[in-house]
């Protein structure tokens, strides 16, 4: 158990919907990355918050956003879904904004139907 | 453009062998590299890291070996264990930013 969580673990949803991924990070880390693993892909980094700023971006869609709140945990919102989105999205957790040593969670599934 | 590449998905080795996995890389300026294993169902773990400062670096039974000049690392698991049946990803960044990953080779080792 790698301390941080994600919910839901499953989510299947129509396309052109609107989802929300929760993430809350280990005890004390300070940043949170999200990362989008498409079938047969490698680990696609989207957006990284440190201490509730965004500070590095990656490959993310303009459909898709991210916050960490206050209380550090963080929400990746994904809208007009589309079957492509299907995937699984990691969250995951480092003490410092540089990301040496991350703690992933066990991942969102999202099904795009 | 994928610039960290693991070209072979799967791996099927002994148990008590060498398994090696390997990783290439295309970025000259990425200067950290890291290898991640993943169980079915679960996040990718950290399992051992390497700076360009160095061409070698060892972790009990794992090894990771860093060829600059190539632009290629592996990692050598030696004795495999039944246990370390799983997907391998490796990882690179250029100075703390990113990390891009490649696409993992499963491996899997025969009792």
């Amino acid at each position: 158990d790698s301390g941080v969580t994600q919910t839901p673990k499953h989510l299947i949803t129509a396309t052109g919907q609107r989802v929300t991924l929760r993430c809350s990070p280990r005890s004390g880390d300070l940043s949170v990355y999200w990362y989008q693993q498409s079938l047969d892909q490698g680990l696609q980094f989207l957006i990284q918050y440190y201490n509730g700023e965004e500070r590095a971006k990656g490959n993310i869609l303009e459909r898709f956003s991210a916050q960490q709140f206050p209380d550090l945990h963080s929400e990746l919102n994904l809208s007009s879904l589309e079957l492509g989105d299907s995937a699984l999205y990691f969250c995951a957790s480092s003490v410092d904004p540089r990301p040496y040593e991350q703690y992933f969670g066990p991942g969102t599934r999202l099904t795009v139907t | 453009d994928q610039q960290v590449k693991q070209n072979s998905p799967s791996l099927s080795v002994q148990e008590g062998r060498i398994s090696i996995l390997n990783c290439d890389y295309t970025n000259s300026m990425f200067d950290y590299f890291l290898w991640y294993k993943k169980y079915p169902a679960e996040g990718p773990t950290f399992l051992i890291s390497i700076s360009s400062i160095k061409d070698k670096n060892e972790d009990g039974r794992f090894t990771v070996f860093l060829n600059k000049s190539a632009k290629h690392l592996s990692l050598h698991i030696v004795p495999s264990q039944p246990g370390d049946s799983a997907v391998y990803f490796c990882a690179a960044s250029a100075t703390g930013n990113q990390f891009y990953f490649g696409t993992g080779t499963s491996l899997t080792v025969i009792p």
